[in-house]
């Protein structure tokens, strides 16, 4: 089944743990990105790669990290997290060109404390 | 850049009424998306556009895109309580970054 999978889908740490979200897609899609959605604000773009090795900023990028090493896996990293990136976050694949639509993983939910 | 807006933010309906979302993007392109989310779920695809004038329909939802004005709409015919969600519209960038609007939210009551 083709999918995007994500995890951990919720998590609960402290101010300043490092944490990593993991992504995975199987269907051999060059592009992956991420976001965050917070209410009011829709879906906010971070990170996103058009393909191994090839990464670039979104709109909120500030503490975050990302790395793309392999085509399938996507982790979002926050060295640091602070309160205010507690949040839902998606993220999501395409092939590039052909004009797909994106597809999502389930999110993971994210407190900061 | 790229922005994207949609509205309305939000939308109540009554069951069996019509109405229509609006999604206005800000520069050239011609590849326009639909998405629907439901509480606490993932974003499903419902609609690709693309090109000047295509039209897409899928029971009572119906989008258009207007390229010329770089516009989309979003058409809910006869609305039932099921299409209750928040729909996002997203638009491609010249490099095939996809943006996102902020969402409609979609009550429909009966």
């Amino acid at each position: 089944e083709a999918q995007v999978t994500q995890n951990p889908r919720y998590l609960i740490t402290v101010t300043g743990k490092k944490l990593t979200v993991t992504c995975s897609q199987n269907m051999n899609h060059e592009y992956m990105s991420w976001y965050r959605q917070d209410p009011g604000l829709g879906l906010r773009q971070i990170y996103y790669s058009m393909n191994v090795e090839v990464t670039d900023k979104g709109d909120v990028p500030e503490g975050y990290k990302v790395s793309r090493k392999e085509k399938r896996n996507f982790p979002l990293i926050l060295e640091s997290p602070s309160p205010n990136q507690t949040s839902l976050y998606f993220c999501a694949s395409r092939p590039t060109g052909g004009y797909q639509p994106q597809h999502f993983g389930d999110g993971t939910r994210l407190s900061i404390l | 850049e790229l922005k994207v807006e949609q509205n309305p933010l939000f939308l109540s309906m009554q069951e069996g009424k019509n109405y229509t979302i609006y999604c206005n993007y800000s520069t050239t392109s011609d590849r326009l998306y639909w998405y629907r989310q439901d509480p606490g779920k993932s974003l499903e695809s419902l609609f690709v556009l693309l090109s000047n004038g295509a039209v897409k329909q899928e029971g009572r939802l119906m989008a258009s895109l207007d390229t010329k004005a770089r516009l989309s709409t979003l058409h809910i015919t006869a609305a039932v309580h099921d299409l209750s969600a928040t729909y996002f519209c997203a638009v491609d960038s010249f490099n095939n970054d996809m943006r996102f609007g902020a969402g409609t939210r979609l009550t429909v009551k009966p």
